[in-house]
């Protein structure tokens, strides 16, 4: 595609629900990363893939968070047992290359627990 | 203290004024300057990238850093109500962005 595409927009579950978020990077893109973003803040890394390894999982809050990109293309985070301070808007990101290469971000899914 | 330090504003200008936004910084590692813009209930999107000290022009747009200072500035001239949106500096580490907190820009016509 064009750009980042992120699904769904908007994702609202019920507290201690599993949620699986989904990104598909711009097409040839090695590299991925997985960022949240709270209101009136800039986004915070979570995680980082390229290819389909993930690199670096070091911004993941705790072990209820994962993330999987297994054929080196599209990628999904998934929260277990969410919990109501887990909403937040989820932004996933693409560049060609890691290092220096600018990230692309998609539009992002906006995630309530109630 | 947070990494990366942005006014949030948020800044009201005319039409046709110059705006001018900055950010600073702690980390030394930090080794390319970016400004994103975004746009309500849309992604950041990329507008300026930098390495190296000095200024970086691209249309109405003019991106300066000072690693000296660790300081970075973005200049928008002859801005238009299109240009209302937020404005994010952020930085790279190897592949790791550490953003400000955004300011937040309206130019009314």
């Amino acid at each position: 595609g064009a750009g980042v595409s992120q699904s769904p927009r908007y994702k609202v579950t019920k507290r201690g629900q599993d949620v699986a978020l989904r990104c598909d990077p711009i097409s040839g893109h090695v590299s991925l990363y997985w960022y949240r973003q709270a209101l009136g803040q800039g986004p915070e890394f979570l995680t980082y893939f390229n290819y389909e390894a993930q690199q670096d999982k070091s911004g993941l809050p705790n072990d209820r968070f994962s993330a999987e990109r297994p054929e080196g293309s599209i990628s999904t985070l998934t929260i277990q047992r969410t919990e109501q301070r887990d909403s937040a808007m989820y932004r996933c990101a693409s560049s060609q290359g890691g290092g220096d290469q600018p990230q692309h971000f998609g539009d992002g899914t906006r995630l309530s627990i109630l | 203290q947070k990494e990366v330090e942005q006014d949030p504003g948020p800044l009201s200008v005319p039409e046709g004024a110059i705006v001018s936004l900055n950010c600073t910084y702690s980390n030394s590692a930090f080794q390319y300057f970016m400004w994103y813009r975004q746009y309500s209930r849309k992604g950041p999107e990329l507008l300026m990238y930098t390495y190296s000290s000095g200024n970086k022009e691209d249309g109405r747009f003019t991106a300066q850093v000072d690693k000296s200072s660790k300081y970075i500035s973005l200049f928008i001239r002859d801005s238009q109500p299109s240009d209302s949106a937020t404005y994010l500096c952020a930085m790279l580490n190897d592949y790791k962005l550490s953003f400000g907190a955004g300011t937040t820009v309206t130019v009314r016509a």
